[in-house]
């Protein structure tokens, strides 16, 4: 059975301070991460994934992840957040061995950026 | 526009009652999800489709639940006998098929109501 942790339901950053929004995930196999963003009354939209190789990913808006296979983690980060940031992160994963590609997500964390 | 999109956006039933929500995947995507997202929560996963093979349907979804994709386009989800535990977003999402870590694209959700 696979699953995600996002231990924060909200995270507060001053505009311009690094943002940091933290995953844990649990897999069989070997695993495949996302990171979507959910902006209110719209569907989510993707930012970046980890498959393999590289340990560090770069993704849409400026985000970046760091893949930790000891840790079992996959956080967020982005150098320098934006009030637009604000919004609703999901991290998500997806079990190799799972033929279908279903991803299980966290339970999500509100990023709020005070200007 | 061609990302997926969902109709009805809102719908708002009494409890019973039938109801339908429609997605129209991007073009040319094989795979299609259906996902439901409850208040504080992710996504929950439902149901998947390739092309019009229903391959894999959650524990979640009841015998009052229903999915159909008759050509292998767009997708139907009918929930009949409506309660107001049905109360939630319903997501639609689409990939291509091929590799197993391709990026699942959603539409914007269908929030239902149930009265």
């Amino acid at each position: 059975a696979q699953s995600v942790a996002q231990p924060e339901d909200q995270v507060n950053v001053a505009e311009g301070n690094p943002l940091t929004v933290k995953c844990t995930y649990s897999v069989s196999g070997n695993p495949y991460l996302f990171w979507y963003v959910q902006y209110p009354n719209r569907g989510l939209q993707f930012l970046l994934k980890y498959i393999t190789g590289d340990n560090l990913v770069k993704g849409s808006y400026g985000f970046e992840a760091e893949f930790n296979k000891s840790q079992t983690s996959f956080h967020l980060k982005k150098p320098s957040a934006l009030v637009s940031d604000s919004a609703l992160y999901f991290c998500a994963v997806r079990d190799n061995t799972d033929s279908w590609g279903k991803l299980q997500f966290g339970a999500g964390t509100q990023v709020v950026v005070t200007p | 526009d061609t990302g997926v999109s969902q109709n009805p956006r809102h719908k708002i039933t009494k409890r019973g009652q039938n109801v339908t929500f429609r997605c129209d995947p991007i073009s040319e995507h094989n795979r299609l999800y259906w996902y439901r997202q409850t208040l504080g929560q992710g996504p929950e996963f439902l149901t998947y489709f390739q092309n019009e093979a229903q391959l894999e349907k959650s524990r979640l979804l009841s015998d009052r639940f229903s999915a159909e994709r008759p050509k292998g386009s767009f997708s139907t989800l009918e929930i009949q006998r409506t309660e107001q535990g049905d109360s939630a977003m319903y997501l639609c999402a689409s990939s291509p098929t091929g590799q197993g870590w391709n990026e699942q694209f959603f539409g914007p959700g269908t929030r239902l109501t149930v009265l």
